[in-house]
């Protein structure tokens, strides 16, 4: 079985740039979450996708958006990239809504 | 407003003894709290958790304790080993809500 797995790894942008993070979710989770971590930080949840709808968003500005597919596969878009905005982005999957979430080893953004 | 926290950013435990880490909380409609362990370069995974329901769950050498009146909750590892060694991050959730709230996170040393 395979796990969630997350693409690029790293990736460097500059401000004002846009930018598009990748998940692929466990075999047959229909739920994916995308957090945010800042350093030295704890994960902070963006928003949540079940069945390729919106389910919850966290405190996060419109800037940053997604997409989930039929295969459960998702995207973070985020535009106007800021300095801030540089984290490690975490992607989880979970089988179904409300289930335990298992994350991906995450994208870490950088933004100059 | 940070609701759930880590006070204690580090932790080092010798080898075979109790390790303890701490996690307070202020949201009252807290009512599901997990513990995820990370590694470095790797996602955080999930450890183990409690419902509001109950006061203690056990798994192996992992004890998770919830009091709810104080809104305190403790992971136990007995005993410590090496390969404990990790960022633990505890995290609550409210009924109904899939967003995970996670705390800042207690990097655990485990000296042999």
């Amino acid at each position: 079985e395979t796990g969630v797995t997350q693409s690029p790894t790293h990736l460097i942008k500059t401000r004002g740039q846009q930018v598009t993070l990748r998940c692929s979710s466990q075999s047959g989770h229909n739920t994916v979450s995308w957090y945010q971590q800042a350093l030295g930080q704890g994960p902070q949840f963006i928003f949540q996708y079940y069945r390729e709808e919106e389910n919850g968003r966290g405190n996060f500005p419109p800037r940053f958006s997604g997409l989930q597919f039929p295969n459960y596969s998702s995207e973070l878009n985020v535009n106007a990239l800021e300095l801030d905005d540089s984290a490690l982005y975490l992607c989880a999957s979970s089988l179904v809504r409300g289930d335990e979430q298992f994350f991906g080893p995450g994208t870490r953004l950088t933004v100059l | 407003d940070q609701q759930v926290k880590q006070n204690s950013p580090s932790l080092s435990v010798q080898e075979g003894r109790i390790s303890i880490l701490n996690c307070d909380y202020t949201n009252s409609m807290f009512d599901y709290f997990l513990w995820y362990k990370k590694y470095p370069a790797e996602g955080p995974t999930f450890l183990i958790s409690i419902s509001s329901i109950k006061d203690k769950n056990e798994d192996g050498r992992f004890t998770v304790f919830l009091n709810k009146s104080a809104k305190h909750l403790s992971l136990h590892i007995v005993p410590s080993q090496p390969g404990d060694s990790a960022v633990y991050f505890c995290a609550a959730s409210e009924i109904g809500n899939e967003k995970l709230t996670f705390g800042t996170g207690t990097r655990l040393t485990i000296i042999p």
